[in-house]
């Protein structure tokens, strides 16, 4: 069956970095495209783009570029969320969710708390 | 992309069925069939209940049905229950090659 598994909560500082995996398991990695979703607390989801896994290439949502970067290891089916120069306002859960036009499967989500 | 629309909530009785909206444009929910609806419970991960419009994955309940006019899609929820209590999303592929959500509907069920 189709899966994929986040890694755990993660704590940090501002201007930290965190990187955030997400490994798929139950079907052909490079067959999807593998997206990243936000959900700050008490909000909705935020769709931040997609990383094309037969080549490896990233597109940003309008507000997720610089600081925010999706990359892969195909050689394990994992996908890659790292944020760097971390904000307050980074305090999101994040998701993974596989999808070329539309999201099937998700990841649990990863809680990402930054503070001081 | 600005985010589809939908109300902010919504609630029925046991048994009674529901009806939630989601706005969009010709550009996302008008022009693709690859509209969605999420259930959420609190503090886990979205739940896909519909997907292309009017699709139920395997093993989701025939209370729920979703549908589409021009740029608007609806879920629908029969025979409501208890456990139908949560937050609702829908999304759409969008012209930009992008994905586009709604700012979710809480649905209490009284």
């Amino acid at each position: 069956q189709v899966q994929l598994v986040q890694s755990g909560s993660e704590l940090k500082k501002p201007g930290a970095s965190v990187k955030v995996s997400c490994k798929a398991s139950g079907y052909t990695f490079t067959s999807y495209a593998m997206n990243w979703v936000r959900q700050a607390p008490g909000q909705g989801l935020e769709w931040m783009g997609w990383i094309n896994t037969n080549t490896a290439n990233p597109t940003y949502a309008q507000g997720f570029t610089g600081r925010f970067v999706f990359f892969l290891d195909t050689s394990v089916s994992t996908a890659y969320l790292q944020i760097s120069s971390l904000k307050a306002e980074d305090t999101a859960v994040y998701y993974c969710a596989r999808g070329n036009y539309r999201p099937d499967y998700w990841g649990q989500g990863t809680l990402v708390t930054v503070s001081s | 992309q600005s985010a589809l629309t939908q109300p902010a909530s919504v609630s029925g009785s046991p048994g009674q069925s529901i009806t939630i909206s989601c706005i969009g444009t010709s550009s996302d929910i008008g022009g693709y069939n690859y509209v969605s609806w999420y259930r959420q419970h609190p503090g886990k991960a979205p739940k896909v209940m519909i997907y292309d419009v009017n699709t139920r994955p395997s093993g989701v309940s025939t209370r729920f049905s979703g549908s589409r006019s021009g740029n608007t899609a609806s879920l629908t929820i029969s025979g409501l229950q208890a456990e139908d209590e949560a937050d609702y999303y829908c999304s759409s592929y969008t012209s930009s090659s992008t994905w586009v959500f709604g700012g979710g509907t809480k649905l209490t069920v009284l």
